[in-house]
């Protein structure tokens, strides 16, 4: 099936500092999504970003899908965004079945 | 807030017990996905369902089993638990093909 690798595992920034995580996928995706999970375990849909690009504040993510990766940055980092950030896709010709990465633990410091 | 909720929050259960975990889905949403997350890990599709029939089935034995009623909302059982059944147990509704939301989650432990 297909894989999902996540980099770097952990993350540690001061505040107002820009980061960059990554997603590379072994095959081909119908679907790639970027979450954040909270403390308390919730799932907060960041993207839906199968190919292109979107930003949304100081978020924005990036999907090049002929080369099987998505990057996730964020700029000017807060201490609310702290937290586990999963990348997750669905292989094509699957519905629905979102496979995780292992995620990105990032600390962001005061 | 994505509308879709989940019950109970936490469930503390022994070892062979049975547990039933319930999701309601979004308005609109005819599609309900499980997952079970460990500790450490990310989440692991566990089955979903759609209009009411299961449409596709993760790497889970079939003590863990699931039903979608007519309003999408759905349970998931699980049958003679284990300690390893101790997770998170997450569920997503969506449009079949589109972007999947998530509830809060319930907490389960096996003593």
């Amino acid at each position: 099936g297909i894989q999902v690798e996540q980099s770097p595992p952990d993350l540690i920034l001061q505040e107002g500092a820009n980061s960059t995580l990554r997603c590379n996928f072994s095959d081909s995706v119908n679907n790639l999504q970027w979450f954040h999970q909270n403390p308390w375990g919730q799932l907060i849909n960041l993207f839906y970003i199968p190919s292109g690009t979107k930003q949304n504040g100081r978020l924005s993510a990036t999907t090049v899908a002929t080369e099987r990766y998505s990057l996730l940055y964020i700029s000017s980092s807060q201490t609310t965004d702290s937290g586990v950030y999963f990348c997750a896709v669905v292989g094509s010709g699957n519905t629905g079945k979102l496979i995780f990465g292992q995620g990105t633990t990032l600390q962001v410091k005061p | 807030e994505t509308g879709v909720t989940q019950s109970p929050t936490h469930l503390i259960k022994t070892r062979g017990q049975q547990v039933t975990l319930r999701c309601s889905s979004q308005s609109g949403h005819n599609t309900v996905s499980w997952y079970q997350q460990a500790l450490g890990q990310g989440p692991q599709f566990i089955f979903q369902y759609y209009r009411e029939e299961e449409n596709g089935r993760g790497n889970f034995p079939p003590r863990f089993s699931g039903l979608q009623f007519p309003n999408y909302s759905s349970e998931l059982n699980v049958n003679a638990l284990e300690l390893d059944d101790s997770a998170l147990y997450l569920c997503a509704s969506s449009s079949i093909v589109d972007t999947q939301y998530f509830g809060p989650g319930t907490r389960l432990t096996v003593l």
